[in-house]
């Protein structure tokens, strides 16, 4: 089974200071990662995800998130938070499927909600 | 480029009656995924379609639920009997096989229920 944990549910930056939501992973095959955001009902838009190629990830709107197996961990940044950032963040995990027909579900963790303060 | 689209958006209804959800995905994608959302949690699993085939079903889709994709392009949930325990967002997904997508999902916009 699988699963994944986020650490603090509410995090608040000033605009311009750096972005840290840390996410934790449970996986007992290689896993594929993945941060996504969502704005208020609105579906999930994909930030980026880890396949194994690099183990630094760089995703769209300046975020990148590092994998580190000896920690499980694959904690999303951004060097300077802008107030378009506020929103809630979601990490996932799913398996390679490697099955035939096996459904690589998403597991997702309870989401981080980024508050950004002038 | 059109992605994945779900309607209707929002969906109010009374308890006990029937409603019916429709997903349609990204035309190149044969693998849908339904989930739901609670207010404060993450997105669940509950369904999984390759093509028209309905491969895996979570413990959270009791008999109330049933989903089909009977030409292996657009999709319908259907939940039976409506619970004020069954309010929630209900996203679709879609994706290419994993091997060729490294399994990213691309999400539609939900469908929120509202079971009064």
């Amino acid at each position: 089974a699988q699963s994944v944990t986020q650490l603090g549910s509410h995090v608040s930056v000033s605009e311009g200071a750096l972005v840290l939501l840390r996410c934790n992973y449970s996986s007992s095959v290689p896993p594929y990662l993945f941060w996504y955001v969502q704005y208020p009902n609105q579906g999930l838009q994909l930030l980026l995800k880890y396949t194994s190629a690099a183990t630094l990830v760089k995703g769209i709107n300046g975020f990148e998130a590092e994998f580190k197996k000896s920690e499980t961990s694959f904690h999303l940044t951004k060097p300077s938070a802008h107030m378009s950032d506020a929103a809630e963040y979601f990490c996932a995990v799913s398996d390679r499927g490697t099955g035939t027909g096996t459904a690589s579900k998403l597991t997702f963790g309870t989401g981080t909600r980024l508050q950004v303060t002038l | 480029d059109t992605g994945v689209s779900q309607d209707p958006r929002h969906k109010i209804t009374k308890r006990g009656q029937n409603v019916t959800f429709r997903c349609d995905p990204i035309s190149e994608h044969n693998r849908l995924y339904w989930y739901r959302q609670t207010l404060g949690q993450g997105p669940e699993f509950l369904t999984y379609f390759q093509n028209e085939a309905q491969l895996e079903k979570s413990r959270l889709l009791s008999d109330r639920f049933s989903a089909e994709r009977p030409k292996g392009s657009f999709s319908t949930l259907e939940i039976q009997r409506t619970e004020q325990g069954d309010s929630a967002m209900y996203l679709c997904a879609s994706s290419f096989p994993v091997g060729r997508s490294y399994n990213e999902q691309f999400f539609g916009p939900g469908t929120r229920l509202t079971v009064l």
